[in-house]
């Protein structure tokens, strides 16, 4: 079946660090790709998506590209601000299911970032 | 912006007792998920719906869990009788399956049970 495996958290860096946050997915077809931010307290949001090999999604100076070859969706931001602790999660949806909307999610990876 | 809406937001209850969360999706999705998130076991998919019809609920205990939308404005999920591992943020989500829409999640219902 689909699913989305992410590094192992915390990531802990100084502000202006630059971040990455791996992910890796197995799906059958041709998935969409998500990265999900939660803050605490609060429900996931959308933070920058792909649909098709090769594109890059990109939010708030977050950036992931979408490789078919080796499966992958590694986040990056060049600069990190203390604001941007959160968990990060990184997701899929399968279009083959005919259900678009339904996502497979990886564990998370929590990031701290300090002054 | 349209957003999710998750009532209520914090429920503490004994056990035994019947818990109600209710979400109000976004205007115009026609799909909706209930997940369950605790530091143990990560974020759970419980259950979804699509055009207000149950597609999967293998990820909810059957006997105590149940899931339903009585209309297109809302969907609730409930617990009887309620037990303290049922404790969790409960998180509902709308999304479309026109396309390649995201899932938009609320705030969701922190649920303790004592």
């Amino acid at each position: 079946g689909d699913s989305v495996t992410q590094m192992e958290g915390p990531v802990t860096l100084s502000e202006e660090a630059f971040l990455t946050i791996n992910c890796t997915y197995t799906a059958t077809g041709y998935p969409s790709l998500f990265w999900y931010v939660q803050y605490p307290g609060e429900g996931l949001q959308l933070l920058l998506k792909a649909t098709k090999a090769d594109d890059k999604g990109s939010n708030k100076g977050f950036e992931a590209t979408y490789r078919k070859e080796t499966t992958s969706f590694h986040l990056e931001k060049g600069s990190v601000q203390v604001s941007d602790s959160a968990v990060y999660f990184c997701a899929l949806s399968a279009r083959s299911t005919g259900t678009a909307s339904k996502l497979t999610f990886g564990t998370g990876t929590r990031l701290q970032v300090t002054l | 912006d349209a957003r999710v809406t998750q009532t209520p937001r914090h429920k503490v209850t004994e056990m035994g007792q019947e818990v109600t969360m209710r979400c109000q999706p976004i205007l115009g999705h026609n799909t909706v998920f209930w997940y369950r998130q605790t530091m143990m076991q990560g974020l759970e998919l419980l259950a979804y719906f699509r055009n207000r019809a149950p597609l999967d609920d293998s990820g909810m205990p059957k006997d105590r869990f149940s899931a339903e939308m009585p209309d297109a404005t809302l969907a609730t999920l409930k617990i009887q009788p309620s037990e303290p591992r049922d404790s969790a943020v409960y998180f509902c989500a709308s999304g479309s399956d026109r396309g390649n829409q995201p899932q938009h999640f609320g705030d969701g219902t922190r649920l303790s049970i004592l």
